[in-house]
């Protein structure tokens, strides 16, 4: 069960949009809705951004979106700001009743 | 507010087993949750571990299963990792979490801060 696969970095300027695929098989992203996305500023621990592909927890700023299509889920994050800067995380539930992290990726704010 | 707190040795001996717990404290580990682990060695990304409902089913990944035990103790709201014949590789910082799941969705919304595990002799 190999992770799922994320661009190692992506950067933007302030204001730009940027997205962060996330591409797994038809045994977790492509077989479930159940695909989660992760915040982590350096030091701390990982916060839930965005749940069921596309569901923003309460206090999280719509500037944050997810989508999906077949097997590779996408976060996007638009009116970028200098607090952005992170690494973020994609999950999915798995056919074997586990979840399953992607790599990771590191978001530059330039 | 709802917490977790990890606890257990900071330093363990090649070989030996990791032994964490998590305890929950503002929500009943009795609930409608699953309680797991997740792991991120030093510098890399996030390993999800495995996670138990309180009716005592559990999942364990694929790759720690042979490795791997967790339980719960209703009685003292806790739960807990136990990792056999560590290596060097197992050094990471652990976190316990809990994870809502229901039939469109299943995510972690609350990590614990997370505790470092170094595996040396």
């Amino acid at each position: 069960q190999s992770a799922l696969t994320q661009p190692p970095s992506v950067s933007g300027s302030p204001g730009q949009s940027v997205t962060i695929s996330c591409t797994g098989t038809s045994s977790d992203v492509g077989n479930y809705n159940r695909v989660s996305w992760y915040q982590q500023p350096p030091g701390t621990a990982p916060k839930l951004m965005i749940y069921e592909v596309s569901n923003r927890p309460s206090g999280v700023p719509d500037r944050f979106s997810g989508s999906k299509s077949g097997n590779t889920a996408s976060l996007t994050i638009s009116g970028l700001q200098a607090e952005d800067e992170a690494d973020y995380y994609c999950s999915s539930y798995t056919d074997s009743s586990t979840l399953i992290f992607g790599g990771g990726t590191k978001l530059t704010v330039l | 507010q709802v917490q977790l707190q990890e606890s257990g040795p900071g330093l363990v001996k090649p070989s030996d087993t990791l032994s964490l717990t998590c305890t929950v404290s503002g929500h009943s580990i009795s609930s409608n949750n699953w309680w797991g682990w997740i792991r991120q060695p030093p510098g890399k990304g996030l390993e999800w571990i495995g996670y138990i409902y309180n009716s005592g089913s559990i999942f364990y990944s694929p790759s720690l299963r042979s490795r791997v035990t967790m339980s719960v103790d209703t009685s003292k709201n806790q739960f807990s990792l136990k990792l056999r014949s560590v290596t060097a590789v197992d050094t990471a910082m652990y976190h316990c979490a809990r994870h809502y799941c229901s039939v469109n969705a299943c995510y972690v919304d609350l990590w614990g801060p997370g505790t470092l595990v170094t595996v040396s002799s």
